[in-house]
């Protein structure tokens, strides 16, 4: 069955650094969505992307962050500058118009 | 905006009981509604889902029952196991189309004993 995947699971930075999150959505789904959850906190949304650029975004996703689709198969998050309060796990889904299959996350631990 | 409430866990239950989860929604419009279960140390999985009012989603023995009047799309299943102890999320989006984020509640923590 495919599934979405992410890498890598664990990453560790440095306040400051910028830091890229990747992500292989299922190959034939046209929306691709990031979503973080700060330990014991609910799963928020951050941005969806369709037909290569940025459909909808939360006001969390703000000018520190980008995605990027950089060929057919990668979907990445970049953090320019990383925060203590970016530590989180972060989702990567894919899906149509009622569906999204979310990765399995990366736990982004920022120190 | 939109916004789910779910009941506050941890709920603890024993082998072969009635569950029950309730969750609540305030949206504009007609969103679609979707329950997702996290297992330890792993993602979400995208469990059931409705997409319009009295649809009733169902998958492993959980059903839910998109209930508009009530604003509701509570989870339930018959006779619960070891293997359900995980965290469910109530969930729902837009009906605009396939762009919206998921807005999610706090999750509820299931503890099923032996």
């Amino acid at each position: 069955e495919p599934e979405v995947t992410q890498t890598p699971s664990h990453q560790v930075t440095q306040m400051g650094q910028e830091v890229i999150l990747r992500c292989v959505p299922i190959s034939n789904h046209l929306y691709f969505y990031w979503y973080r959850q700060i330990l014991g906190q609910k799963v928020e949304f951050l941005v969806s992307f369709y037909n290569n650029e940025i459909s909808e975004k939360s006001e969390i996703f703000d000018d520190q962050f980008s995605v990027e689709r950089p060929d057919g198969s990668n979907f990445t998050l970049k953090i320019r500058s990383t925060k203590l309060e970016d530590s989180a796990m972060y989702f990567c889904a894919s899906g149509g118009v009622h569906e999204q299959y979310f990765g399995p996350g990366t736990r982004l631990t920022v120190t | 905006g939109n916004s789910v409430t779910q009941m506050e866990g941890p709920v603890t239950l024993s082998e072969e009981a009635f569950l029950t989860i309730n969750c609540t929604y305030t949206a504009t419009g007609y969103p679609s509604l979707f329950w997702y279960v996290q297992y330890p140390g792993e993602g979400l999985q995208l469990l059931l889902k409705a997409t319009k009012a009295d649809d009733k989603g169902s998958n492993k023995g959980f059903e839910a029952t998109y209930r508009k009047e009530t604003t509701s799309f509570h989870l339930e299943k018959g006779s619960v196991q070891v293997s359900d102890s995980a965290v469910y999320f109530c969930a729902l989006a837009n009906s605009g189309g396939g762009a919206d984020g998921l807005t999610f509640g706090k999750g509820t923590h299931l503890i099923i004993q032996p």
